[in-house]
């Protein structure tokens, strides 16, 4: 089975930069993605992992380490908008998607 | 290029009755993937088909159950309402069901309270 673990909630002020942490334990491994969720929307994609390492995308940024069932999400420059949970989802061996619980992520002014 | 879409988008119901959801993949996607998502839990995988076959299935009780039909659109049930069924479901599809980078897309959701 998954065991996906992430914290609840965080909050951070606009312009400031905050990292979530996706810990997981899996049978087998094809893949970390994280999502946003806005409250009331549906979730939509954000960034996607397989190998270890930093992948960038504009203000967003996202780490693996395979070796440790670890990830993050960096987010930069935090703006408003951004106020949403933010869900890690670990693609298993039988390439299921398991998803954690989520970070509510709340931007202050 | 129209998303994945639900109906209904709310459906009331009371114990004991059967719901019916329906999901629309995006045109060109075989998998359709349901997700059951409680107020304040994260999303539990329920079901997961592709090329009209199941190919795997969450934890639930047997009472949750669907199909794919031929044009890759897919229909979840779930028999015998309990309270606990109160939840959001909601649909994803992707293009590939075994892909490895191959992202979800999901719908908007139907909102299901049981009374």
């Amino acid at each position: 089975g998954q065991n996906i673990d992430q914290p609840t909630e965080m909050t951070a002020t606009e312009g400031a930069i905050v990292q979530i942490n996706c810990t997981y334990q899996t049978s087998g491994f094809n893949g970390l993605f994280w999502y946003q969720q806005h409250a009331g929307e549906a979730p939509t994609f954000l960034s996607y992992n397989v190998l270890d390492g930093l992948e960038e995308k504009g203000r967003f940024s996202s780490f693996l380490s395979r070796s440790k069932g670890y990830s993050y999400l960096l987010l930069k420059e935090l703006q408003m908008k951004d106020s949403a949970s933010y869900l890690c989802a670990v693609r298993g061996g039988d390439y299921k998607l398991s998803f954690g619980a989520g970070t509510t992520v709340t931007v202050r002014a | 290029e129209a998303g994945v879409t639900q109906s209904p988008t709310h459906l009331i119901k009371t114990r004991g009755q059967q719901a019916t959801l329906r999901c629309s993949p995006i045109s060109g996607h075989t998998s359709v993937y349901w997700y059951q998502q409680a107020l304040g839990l994260g999303l539990q995988f329920l079901l997961w088909y592709d090329e009209g076959e199941e190919r795997n299935r969450g934890n639930f009780p047997p009472r949750f159950s669907g199909r794919q039909f031929p044009n890759y659109s897919s229909e979840l049930n779930v028999n015998a309402l309990e309270l606990e069924d109160s939840a959001l479901y909601l649909c994803a599809s992707s293009r590939i069901g075994q892909g490895v980078n191959e992202k979800l897309f999901f719908g908007s959701g139907t909102q299901l309270s049981v009374l």
